[in-house]
């Protein structure tokens, strides 16, 4: 069973707006983290944010952050202010406690910035 | 703090060949990580490694693969008799033990099998 979904393919945004990228997850654990990562071009993964399950408040880094629902089981990044250097994928990812150590990935977003 | 490092960058290798990648986790890291990304996915977890213990491994990982990190630092990543659809890029990660701690991943080693 998919454990993240990135239900949004493809994003436009203009400059200097905010935009929302979607995730939600699924787990039976009551004690995960999510993670929000971004790969340009080049390939290589950058670590963006992060949030614990049984953190009270939202992450937030910088032009970043992340909008919890554990509930809903969703967990969206939002970008502030964007940039041309923000056109990039993003990744949202999933580590339980109890399952495996490594990242669960969800298929990704690719987010264009445009001037 | 010199990040993670992966050679070789890229890889062409012919049908039936044999490649290796090398991995440097970040020093301190205890943990390192493989993962495999296709185009157009996210990556997917290959195996995983607490020093020098391999301590999971994905289905994913068949008997033609094998990886090793044998002094706890540096790993490899063999692929044996590679087939065509083992092209992908091959993304190292590395990280404190602690399941709250992120993952820092290498620029990744694109193979392509002709």
């Amino acid at each position: 069973a998919q454990k993240i979904t990135q239900t949004q393919p493809g994003m436009f945004v203009q400059e200097k707006e905010a935009v929302t990228l979607d995730c939600t997850y699924d787990t039976s654990d009551q004690s995960y983290g999510l993670f929000w990562y971004k790969q340009p071009s080049s390939g290589e993964m950058i670590f963006l944010i992060y949030q614990g399950s049984y953190d009270e408040q939202n992450a937030t880094e910088g032009r970043y952050s992340l909008n919890f629902q554990k509930a809903r089981k969703s967990a969206n990044l939002v970008i502030s202010a964007s940039q041309l250097g923000d056109s990039a994928m993003y990744f949202c990812a999933m580590r339980e406690r109890t399952g495996r150590r490594a990242l669960t990935f969800g298929s990704g977003t690719r987010l264009q910035v445009q001037p | 703090d010199t990040g993670v490092s992966q050679d070789p960058r890229h890889k062409i290798t012919k049908r039936g060949q044999n490649v290796t990648f090398r991995c440097d986790p970040i020093s301190e890291h205890n943990r390192l990580y493989w993962y495999r990304q296709t185009l157009g996915q996210g990556p997917e977890f290959l195996t995983y490694f607490q020093n020098e213990a391999q301590l999971e491994k994905s289905r994913l990982l068949s008997d033609r693969f094998s990886a090793e990190r044998p002094k706890g630092s540096f790993s490899t990543l063999e692929i044996q008799r590679t087939e065509q659809g083992d092209s992908a890029m091959y993304l190292c990660a590395s990280s404190y033990t602690g399941p709250n701690y992120e993952q820092y991943f290498g620029p990744g080693t694109r193979l392509t099998v002709t």
